[in-house]
């Protein structure tokens, strides 16, 4: 089994819809969670880290739960924007600065 | 701030060269940087941890002869594809965490070296 899985889509959705990923981890010394986007042939960017309570940056909520060992980011009010690949990425402390990925989940956003 | 660079960002060589990648952190200082590489629709996969002062720790399956790391500086790794073959032909991705010491903390990449081995 993977360390951190996700599904690859891709999600087709239209504008305007919302959208959810998950993302399991199988490590439960995992400490912390962040989401990355990753557009075609460019290197990932930073969305967003995930807290134990949620949080929100905008259109994008990121949620932790850690009894079942996954991490979730919406989508609201999809934008063709949107369209990129979403990586999740999970760190324990015990690995220090080290992430492990999972293989992304691709979003197609249509008009 | 956490801008990482990379140089260069496409290069094409001969089978049998070596080629020589740089990644630098431009506004911070980086004790540890990460080198990933990508192949097409695949996902990142790690390759190494940069230590500054320090050898490079290579994930399994990476050869360390083959994918020389020197982490120079606190803002300065390089990396060093040694006898490219056609096979190397990736994306090689460089990260940094703005932070040192065993806490996590987010890290920024590089924005990536493109390499065709012809």
């Amino acid at each position: 089994r993977k360390e951190v899985e996700q599904d690859p889509g891709p999600f087709n959705v239209p504008e305007g819809a919302t959208v959810a990923f998950n993302c399991t981890y199988s490590n439960s010394a995992s400490q912390s969670f962040f989401w990355y986007r990753q557009d075609c042939r460019k290197e990932p960017k930073l969305l967003m880290s995930v807290y134990s309570s949620g949080n929100e940056d905008g259109r994008f909520t990121a949620q932790l739960n850690r009894a079942s060992q996954y991490i979730s980011l919406l989508i609201r009010d999809s934008k063709l924007s949107d369209s990129a690949t979403y990586l999740c990425a999970v760190n324990n402390q015990n690995a220090g600065n080290m992430l492990t990925f999972g293989g992304g989940t691709r979003l197609m956003v249509k008009p | 701030g956490a801008v990482v660079s990379q140089h260069p960002s496409r290069v094409i060589c001969k089978s049998g060269t070596s080629v020589k990648i740089e990644c630098r952190s431009l506004d911070f200082q980086a004790t540890t940087m990460f080198w990933y590489r990508q192949f097409p629709k695949q996902s990142l996969m790690l390759m190494a941890t940069s230590n500054e002062g320090s050898k490079a720790t290579y994930e399994q399956g990476v050869e360390k002869d083959k994918f020389l790391i020197n982490h120079a500086s606190l803002t300065l790794s390089t990396l060093t594809v040694t006898s490219a073959h056609p096979e190397d032909s990736s994306f090689y991705i460089c990260s940094a965490a703005p932070h040192s010491g065993s806490a996590p903390y987010e890290q920024y990449f590089g924005p990536g070296t493109r390499l065709t081995v012809t």
